[in-house]
């Protein structure tokens, strides 16, 4: 089956220490997006990456970095500069029509992220 | 910028009630809307989309216009189950955004009452 996978479900981090969230997809899609999810809030756009070897920053970059080598992985780095980084992570990906549009995002299960 | 505001939750109500969930934007342009579902502990599944103004989406008994007038996108259910418990995110892209970048409201909470 095609889909978004995110592992792990759960992660627990000391303050001080970087952590990695992985984000796999076999939807054979070009663009993927990491997304912040606090309560009460809305979703909030942390990095995207349109193509292999390419990224941009989102509305809240500060303290996660990204890398894009394959396309069917984008993982996010949560680094020790992220001052509050507790939260509801999400990936997400989507294609793109014949004319290019992107088409709608499709989302990976989360990873809950929980500094201690 | 771009914003969605969507009425402010939980909402409440008893299996088989009629459901409208507020959504209403700010955009420049021609932007796309959508609804978006979340069940708990999951991550967010596309309910229904609109492209154009006057479209309606629609799935699983849920529906919203595309209303550029009012710059509203209302979700509605005729007859809500107890299984549509979830929390309701309404969304915009940007007309012209070659991104794929999302806006999303801060979501709304239903809750059904068998």
């Amino acid at each position: 089956d095609g889909g978004i996978t995110q592992s792990p479900k759960y992660l627990f981090r000391k303050e001080g220490q970087n952590v990695t969230l992985s984000c796999e997809q076999n939807l054979n899609h070009d663009a993927m997006y990491w997304y912040r999810q606090d309560p009460g809030q809305g979703l909030r756009l942390i990095y995207y990456s349109q193509i292999v070897n390419d990224f941009q920053k989102g509305d809240i970059a500060e303290g996660y970095s990204v890398s894009r080598e394959k396309k069917e992985s984008f993982p996010l780095t949560v680094t020790s500069a992220q001052k509050n980084p507790t939260a509801f992570y999400l990936c997400a990906s989507s294609a793109r029509t014949g004319t290019g549009t992107p088409n709608e995002q499709f989302f990976g299960p989360g990873t809950r992220l929980t500094v201690l | 910028g771009d914003s969605v505001t969507q009425m402010e939750g939980p909402v409440t109500l008893s299996e088989e009630a009629f459901l409208t969930i507020n959504c209403t934007y700010t955009a420049t342009g021609y932007p796309s809307l959508f609804w978006y579902v979340q069940y708990p502990g999951e991550g967010l599944q596309l309910l229904l989309k609109a492209t154009k103004a006057d479209d309606k989406g629609s799935n699983k008994g849920f529906e919203a216009t595309y209303r550029k007038e009012t710059t509203s996108f209302h979700l509605e259910k005729g007859s809500v189950q107890v299984s549509d418990s979830a929390v309701y995110f309404c969304a915009l892209r940007s007309g012209g955004s070659n991104t794929g970048k999302l806006i999303f409201g801060q979501g709304t909470t239903l809750q059904v009452k068998p």
